[in-house]
């Protein structure tokens, strides 16, 4: 089975504007997990998605939304960027239906600089 | 809110030394899980432990949980300079909450 895939790898954006992040999990998956890394801050959730409903949500702003279409493919979006937003965003795919027990598998992510 | 500590945050070793990464939950967990992130790569599922007390080996690796299921260590035999990377681990909370919450990672560094 084809890995996790995220589309772009590397995007430079400038204060102010917008972007969209791309995510294609291993095919059967439904669930698609977002993830912020910065140095020293591990891996901050984002929001998780399953069946195109988002499931769990972590604590950054309104500013950072997400979806998920009925193939399972999903989107993340950052309005009004920051420069704090300068990030490794981590795309993990799972099975999704049985929670208490899966694992996680990583796309090669998408580094974002915002200038 | 439940949080997960992870100790230490670098560790450096020389090739050959052994290494252990600690990870403490605030709340019982009904799973943990370890990863491991190569420098420039992202993080890569090592395994899963479910039961109280229970051991897994994996070669030179060694992953215990918990009794009382808070807390889980990782300890790594004679490290290879191949070992180097960031460990993470993700306890996923017991009961209704059922979020995946990670440690901050320790970075292992090995001098050959």
């Amino acid at each position: 089975k084809a890995g996790v895939t995220q589309t772009p790898r590397y995007l430079i954006k400038t204060r102010g504007q917008q972007v969209t992040l791309s995510c294609s999990p291993i095919s059967g998956h439904r669930s698609v997990s977002w993830y912020q890394q910065t140095p020293g801050q591990g891996l901050q959730f984002l929001f998780e998605y399953f069946s195109e409903t988002q499931r769990n949500k972590g604590n950054f702003p309104g500013r950072f939304s997400g979806r998920q279409f009925s193939n399972s493919r999903s989107e993340m979006n950052v309005s009004t960027l920051e420069l704090g937003d300068s990030a490794l965003y981590l795309c993990a795919s799972s099975p999704g239906t049985s929670v208490s027990r899966e694992t996680q598998y990583f796309g090669p992510g998408t580094r974002l600089l915002v200038l | 809110g439940q949080q997960v500590m992870q100790i230490p945050q670098y560790q450096h070793v020389q090739e050959g030394e052994d290494f252990t990464t600690y990870c403490n939950s605030s709340t019982t967990l009904s799973n943990i899980q370890w990863y491991k992130q190569r420098p420039g790569g992202h993080p890569v599922f090592l395994i899963q432990l479910v039961k109280s007390g229970e051991v897994k080996k994996q070669k030179r690796l060694t992953f215990q949980f918990g009794e009382a299921k808070k807390n889980s260590s990782l300890h790594i035999t004679a490290t290879q300079t191949t070992d180097v990377g960031t460990y993470f681990c993700a306890g996923r909370g017991a009961g209704n909450n059922r979020k995946l919450i990670w440690g901050l990672g320790t970075s292992l560094a090995v001098n050959p």
